[in-house]
């Protein structure tokens, strides 16, 4: 069976900075694509970042309201994914997921991690 | 506001069909054969039905199938069952935008 684990969410203040982490078991990511989607309290999806596999030279994007701002990474040697996220705001806060999408879609979803941004 | 436009809310009969348009542009609905649908019940992560339009998952009923004509998109949900009350999510291929979702659409169960 395939999981992928978020952790890291919390409460920050808008300025602040925030790392997470989403553990994949059950394939090797070495040769996948990878994204995080967020979804605001009551909202719909919407896709954050994705970072290509290192054969594809780790190539990153961003969405433009976090461009600059978030960036992914990942530790192939671990099956870990990342996202390190600055400068937060509050329209930041939502439920962010860690995904399969490496082309066009995701097979594989975490179960989430909250992100809520709040003085 | 969503890239893709979905209607906020569907609604069918246990046993009838429904369909779910997603509405894009020639960026990327229209532009590429590489229209997902997902399915989202509260509190879960969301699922995936189809991918590049018309293909299922291992495991996903064939009551789920999907299409494209032109900008648009639909998802197509035969034989309702109760357990197919949830939200259901489209997204596309857009090139440099990369992925984008449409706003959702809530499907209620009569």
């Amino acid at each position: 069976d395939v999981h992928l684990v978020e952790a890291g969410g919390g409460l920050v203040q808008p300025g602040g900075s925030l790392r997470l982490s989403c553990a994949v078991s059950g394939f090797d990511i070495f040769n996948a694509g990878m994204s995080w989607v967020r979804q605001a309290p009551g909202k719909g999806l919407e896709w954050v970042g994705r970072i290509k596999s290192k054969g594809e030279r780790g190539a990153r994007d961003y969405a433009a309201p976090v461009k600059g701002r978030f960036t992914v990474s990942r530790e192939d040697s671990k099956n870990m994914l990342y996202l390190q996220m600055d400068s937060l705001k509050t329209e930041d806060t939502a439920m962010y997921y860690c995904t399969t999408i490496g082309n066009s879609y995701g097979l594989f979803w975490g179960q989430g991690t909250l992100v809520t941004v709040s003085s | 506001q969503s890239a893709l436009t979905q209607p906020p809310s569907a609604s069918g009969s246990p046993g009838q069909s429904v369909t779910i348009s997603c509405t894009g542009s020639s960026n990327d609905i229209g532009g590429y054969n590489y229209v997902s649908w997902y399915q989202q019940h509260p509190g879960k992560a969301p699922k995936l039905l189809t991918y590049e339009v018309h293909k299922r998952p291992s495991g996903v009923p064939d009551r789920f199938s999907g299409s494209k004509y032109g900008n648009t998109a639909s998802l197509t949900v035969s034989g309702l069952q109760a357990e197919d009350e949830a939200d259901y999510y489209c997204s596309s291929y857009s090139g440099s935008d990369f992925v984008v979702f449409g706003g959702g659409t809530k499907l209620t169960v009569l």
